[in-house]
This record gives C-alpha cells, sequence and structure tokens, in this order.
C-alpha cells in the first residue's frame, strides 16, 4: 500500500518568514495530493490540493509542488502569521478518496 | 464545500459497552465514505472505507467485528464500537467527497472515552 512520510516533525519560524514542509510517497498511481491544516480539537481542513498533471499551484501565500519522478511534494507558505501556527499534514491518493497521510508537521510562528 | 457531519462531538462511556458514531454527508451523496482514528499527537489512521450498500473495507490491523460499519444509505455512515476498551478511546473522524475528483471533506469529529 501507499507510505506517505513527512518532515519535519515540527518547524518553528518568525512572523514573516517562509515555512516549508516536505512530503515523499511510495505508490507512483498516486495521482492526488491534498494538505490539510488541523487545529487542536478540530476537523482536518483542506488548505491546498495538487494533482499529477500539474507541477505547481499557488493561492496567495499557500503554494505546492509537484515532482512526480522523485514522488515528493512539498508546502510552501511565505508571510507567515501567527494563526497559521497548527499542525499540517500532508496526503497521497488515487482519485476514489482513499488517503494516506503523512505523520504531521507542528508549525509554529512566533510573534 | 460540501458539508458532512457527526454525531455525537463527544461522548464517554464504560468499559464493555458498545457506542455508535454517525457520519451525514448533508448536502451530497456519497456512495463511499473513510472512517479515520486519530490518536493524541499523531496522525489521522485509516480505518475502513464504508461502500453504500455493501460490505465496509477494513485496513489491515483493524478488526472488523469490533468496528462494525454500516452504510444504509447515500448520506448515512454509521461506525459502532462494540465492547470498547480504554485503549479504545481516540478521536473518529469520518470523511466523504461529493465526486470521484478525491476531494474530501471532515465530519467534526467524535473523541470517544471509555473508562
Amino acid at each position: 500500500g501507499e507510505n506517505v512520510e513527512q518532515h519535519p516533525s515540527t518547524l518553528s519560524v518568525q512572523e514573516g518568514d517562509s515555512a516549508v514542509i516536505k512530503c515523499t510517497y511510495s505508490d507512483s498511481a498516486s495521482n492526488y495530493f491534498p494538505w490539510y491544516k488541523q487545529e487542536l480539537g478540530k476537523r482536518p481542513q483542506l488548505i491546498i490540493d495538487i494533482r499529477s498533471n500539474v507541477g505547481e499551484k499557488k493561492d496567495q501565500r499557500i503554494a505546492v509542488t509537484l515532482n512526480k519522478t522523485a514522488k515528493h511534494f512539498s508546502l510552501h507558505i511565505t508571510e507567515t502569521q501567527p494563526e497559521d501556527s497548527a499542525v499540517y499534514f500532508c496526503a497521497a491518493s488515487l482519485s476514489y478518496g482513499k488517503l494516506t497521510f503523512g505523520q504531521g508537521t507542528i508549525l509554529t510562528v512566533h510573534p | 464545500g460540501a458539508v458532512v457531519s457527526q454525531h455525537p462531538s463527544r461522548v464517554i462511556c464504560k468499559s464493555g459497552t458498545s457506542v455508535k458514531i454517525e457520519c451525514r454527508s448533508l448536502d451530497f451523496q456519497a456512495t463511499t465514505m473513510f472512517w479515520y482514528r486519530q490518536f493524541p499527537k499523531q496522525s489521522l489512521m485509516l480505518m475502513a472505507t464504508s461502500n453504500e450498500g455493501s460490505k465496509a473495507t477494513y485496513e489491515q490491523g483493524v478488526e472488523k467485528d469490533k468496528f462494525l460499519i454500516n452504510h444504509a444509505s447515500l448520506t448515512l455512515s454509521t461506525l459502532t464500537v462494540t465492547s470498547a476498551h480504554p485503549e479504545d478511546s481516540s478521536f473518529y473522524i469520518c470523511s466523504a467527497g461529493p465526486g470521484s475528483t478525491g476531494e474530501q471533506f471532515f465530519g467534526p469529529g467524535t473523541r470517544l472515552t471509555v473508562l
């Protein structure tokens, strides 16, 4: 089955800096790669996703890049703000929706 | 986005009892729903795929007789934790998507505490 590795497990940045979280996956058939933000005790919220037919996608301060050859994808957050502090999860999936999650990254943005 | 609800949000039960958790898609039909479990400070682990009108598909290591799943309609899936024990205490979250695109929407989760 699919295996997703996520790094780093914790990330601490100063407000205004950029944050990068990286994930690798094992199943070359996976073609959907979402990123979720989860606050304590809450449900995961989709923040951005990318499909295998594109290499990069951007939404304001958030971007995701995908390298299918190397089987890795990354989340980039620019101009970080304290409210970006949360746990971030990457995931990989075939189209039918079954998600395999990475281990999560605790992002802390210091004012 | 699509809306998925879960009930109850929190439940405390005694060891040995059974607990039923409901997952509903409110504004779309879902032939497939997914059940995840999340222990404190850990990631979400898929437990099973709930298929409308047929048997659920369980992930390796998940006891199908302990975690009963029923998906009797296109908007409702239920997870019953039978003979619950303290080690079953966890955050249970369901997800569903309105199409075959892969995008999943999560329910708010159910915090189960078994005493």
